[in-house]
């Protein structure tokens, strides 16, 4: 079966360092990858995603993930990061037959300090 | 990119009533709306596909009489709520996509609803 693991519950991190987002999948063959930001009162926004190709994907923001088939991971990375980037991070599979069932991890909240 | 409504953002109501949320696809033309529920500091989990026209598709353990999905046009999509007890209180969260499998899905805002 399909599943997600964000292990970061919460992050904290001073404006302007690097951010590194972990994300650990279980599937049975290449998925199709996605990270999503969730802020409060706004719908999940897709800042990047995954099919095939470049294993590095580049995303909106200045984000990036980088899709690490023998970690089965798909970490997502800003070099600098912004006050306005203070929100929830979901990263999502979804089956390469059925996209449609897009498998969510439980999330995680960046805090950003000045 | 394109932009997914709910309504009401947050309702309450009481208990053995039920409660009808709206997911619009404001500018574009959503073959496929799917609904999730999201608990608090947990993941989304997917509860039906709608396509326009059709009937819902249930994920497991889903009960399709309670949560009633109607999809009536390619903008709009609608779940009903029906007898809410305090165990429906939840976040619940539409999404929109074209009619391709690859296209992107398009998250609406959601709805937060509380039954006392």
């Amino acid at each position: 079966a399909q599943s997600v693991t964000q292990p970061d519950i919460h992050i904290t991190v001073s404006e302007g360092a690097s951010l590194e987002l972990r994300c650990n999948y279980s599937y049975g063959a290449t998925p199709y990858l996605f990270w999503y930001v969730q802020s409060p009162g706004q719908g999940l926004q897709l800042l990047l995603k995954y099919f095939s190709g470049d294993t590095l994907v580049q995303g909106i923001k200045g984000f990036e993930a980088e899709f690490k088939r023998s970690q089965s991971s798909f970490n997502l990375r800003k070099p600098s990061v912004h006050w306005s980037d203070a929100a929830e991070y979901f990263c999502a599979v979804g089956a390469r037959i059925d996209t449609d069932k897009l498998i969510f991890g439980t999330g995680t909240r960046l805090q950003v300090f000045p | 990119g394109a932009v997914v409504s709910q309504h009401p953002s947050w309702v309450i109501c009481k208990s053995g009533t039920s409660v009808k949320i709206e997911c619009r696809s404001l500018d574009f033309q959503a073959t496929t709306m799917f609904w999730y529920r999201q608990f608090p500091k947990q993941s989304l989990m997917l509860m039906a596909t709608s396509n326009e026209g059709s009937k819902a598709t249930y994920e497991q353990g889903v009960e399709k009489d309670k949560f009633l999905i109607n999809h009536a046009s390619l903008t709009l999509s609608t779940l009903t709520v029906t007898s809410a007890h305090p165990e429906d209180s939840s976040f619940y969260i539409c999404s929109a996509r074209g009619r391709q499998r690859t296209d992107t899905q398009y998250f609406g805002p959601g709805t937060r609803l509380t039954v006392l």
